[in-house]
């Protein structure tokens, strides 16, 4: 099974700054791999497939990148909405699907 | 727009079973394959396993092998998660999600891009 590690767990970011969020994978996963966003008490919500096609209606401030084994969400310019739990996840030759373990992106 | 809705929540007995539906809304199941993910209090997302309803092929998690089954109704529309030998770290949220395939150049690629409301289920004795 592929496993998918997410750095770091907590980020702090003003709004209005740029985050980085790291996902690794134990083996390559070429472009196979999801990014999800997850507020309190709500289901996830798909942000980017394919490692770096945003999902329809997804802001350009969201950008995936990467490949192989070592991906990046980038937020741009972080707005008050986007303070989320976010999580990777891969689906080479799934089954299985794995996630990451999330990285929570908090106000700093 | 295109609807998944679970059923309520449940409270169980140490190793009774659960079943979750799932229904959409609109019509059919529009996407590939209809996944269940659940997730513990305070925890991330766990992949339990998937059905590609236009061909009823199923596929588990190895961790729920032998314990899980997931079906799809296509006269109705609805998917289901049944869980047994159920125990207290099988509390969690269940949700169902349509997997979407997408076509990338030559390649396919996949996200979960509807999701249920969740369904709470608790083991408790």
């Amino acid at each position: 099974e592929i496993v998918m590690t997410q750095s770091p767990a907590t980020l702090s970011v003003s709004p209005g700054e740029r985050a980085t969020l790291s996902c690794r994978a134990s083996q390559s996963v070429s472009s196979n791999l999801a990014w999800y966003q997850q507020k309190p008490g709500q289901a996830p919500r798909l942000l980017i497939y394919g490692a770096f096609t945003r999902a329809t209606g997804i802001p350009a401030r969201f950008s995936g990148s990467g490949s192989g084994t070592d991906f990046t969400l980038t937020i741009s310019s972080l707005q008050s909405e986007d303070f989320a739990v976010y999580y990777c996840q891969q689906y080479k030759n799934w089954p299985p699907i794995t996630f990451g373990q999330g990285t929570r992106v908090e106000i700093k | 727009q295109v609807r998944l809705v679970q059923s309520g929540a449940e409270v169980k007995k140490p190793g009774s079973s659960v079943k979750v539906s799932c229904k959409t809304s609109g019509g059919p199941f529009s996407s590939y394959a209809v996944t269940w993910v659940r997730q513990a209090p305070g925890q991330g997302l766990e992949w339990m396993g998937g059905i590609i309803p236009l061909y009823g092929t199923d596929d588990y998690a190895q961790k729920f092998q032998g314990r899980i089954t997931i079906t799809a109704d296509k006269f109705t529309n609805t998917s289901y998660m049944e869980l047994s030998s159920l125990t207290s770290e099988d509390s969690a949220v269940y949700y169902c999600a349509e997997l979407a395939r997408f076509s990338v150049g030559v390649h396919y690629h996949y996200g979960m891009d509807v999701w249920g409301q969740g369904t709470t289920v608790t083991v408790s004795s």
